[in-house]
Formats: C-alpha cells, structure tokens, sequence
C-alpha cells in the first residue's frame, strides 16, 4: 500500500504561487516529511523535510497539517524551471531512514 | 556540495549477460541506495547498505545483488539480465542511522536496455 497519496498532475501560471499537496494518513510519530524533485533526464532533488513543524527554505514552504495526516509543499513564485515531477516521501527513521516515494505530482507551468 | 557519479548514462545489454552497474560518491556516507524507476510505478528499492560489506533488500530484490567493499562505492550487479530489466537505474546516499536530516542524494541514473 502507497504511504503517500498524491494528485497526477497539476497546472500553475508562471509567477504564481503552487500548493501541491500529499496525503499520509498512516504516517508513524517518527517518520520524517521529504519532498524531493525531479526534473527531465535527472535524478531527484532534495526541496525540503519536516516532522511537525511548518518549515521554510529558499526553494519553498512545507505545511504540515496538525494531525501530520497532511502536507502541502508551496513554491511561492513558479517559475517555469520549476517544471518537475514532485515527489512527497516518509522516511522511516528506525528502519535505516528508508525512504517510501509516492508516485509523484507532474507540475506543468505556464508561462 | 555532495556528489553521486554512476558510471554510465546509458547502458545496451544482451539478455543472459552480467551486468554491472557502478556508484561512487564523495562525502563519506554511510548509507548507500539503489532504485529502479519505470513509468507508472515511481522509484522503488532495489538494495541498499548501511556499511561496508553490509547489506540490506529493499522491496524488490530478485534478480539482483549488490557489493560495497569501500565505503564510497557501491555496486549493482545484473546476474544474467533478462528484458524485464530495461528500466532507470538509480542510486543514491545518505548520512546514516542517527543523522538527523537523512537527505538523500541522487545520481543523474544509467538508463539501461536489456535486448
């Protein structure tokens, strides 16, 4: 069973703010929130990572909602170089910090 | 900033040949990964290692094996590749148990073709 639920896909406008959102509703108390990124002919990238607290980078925002069953990551401003394949990721701290990718959301941006 | 290098960007093999698949990064990490990606169903683990000469199966081990005799290098090796093989491989490192972050860092993935 997938850890992590995401949507297929999702559209933004350049300059825009994206909410992509993931569902991981059978997370543990100790299990990590990542989200990585992929774009074209790469391997992922790393965004961002969270336990409970809502977290902030230069790439993005992490929202993690109350009951952890939620998150959402937020780019502030797409640009179209942020046209990737986003993944949202558990990884399991006490079983050697394994990661558990969901299938990902494929971000179109529009100029 | 951290590196990961697999050997080969793309890779044509004969079914029955052995494969090696080869992984090297340079900021001494202890733990070590391997995924295979195919359209539809995202990046599932192959094996990963914890330490040298350790080793651990992931969620889809047969078919494969792996060796890591230096720290830096971790290996995945196609016993006798057959055509379900054909996919992206990649591999990955981390800090290990304990590290608080545990972000792994990808190779840019060998996309190899089993004929």
């Amino acid at each position: 069973d997938a850890k992590t639920t995401q949507p297929n896909s999702m559209e933004s406008n350049e300059e825009e703010p994206v909410h992509l959102p993931c569902n991981h509703s059978t997370i543990s108390g100790t299990d990590y929130i990542h989200w990585y990124r992929q774009l074209p002919s790469q391997g992922p990238e790393y965004v961002i990572h969270g336990l409970t607290s809502n977290v902030n980078n230069r790439m993005a925002s992490l929202a993690i909602a109350e009951d952890r069953k939620s998150s959402t990551l937020i780019l502030h401003r797409a640009t179209l170089r942020d046209a990737a394949v986003y993944y949202c990721i558990l990884r399991d701290v006490d079983n050697f910090n394994k990661f558990y990718f969901g299938s990902g959301t494929k971000l179109n941006v529009k100029p | 900033d951290v590196k990961v290098t697999q050997s080969s960007r793309y890779l044509v093999k004969r079914t029955g040949e052995k494969v090696f698949l080869e992984c090297v990064q340079d900021m001494d990490h202890e733990n070590m990964f391997w995924y295979r990606q195919d359209p539809g169903l995202g990046l599932r683990l192959i094996y990963f290692s914890y330490d040298v000469k350790m080793k651990e199966k992931g969620d889809i081990p047969e078919g494969y094996s792996v060796s890591r005799e230096k720290k830096e290098r971790f290996s995945l090796i196609l016993e006798s590749a057959s055509t379900n093989q054909t996919s992206m491989y990649l591999c990955a490192s981390s800090l290990g148990i304990g590290a608080s972050s545990g972000i792994q860092y990808f190779g840019a993935g060998t996309r190899l073709s089993v004929l």
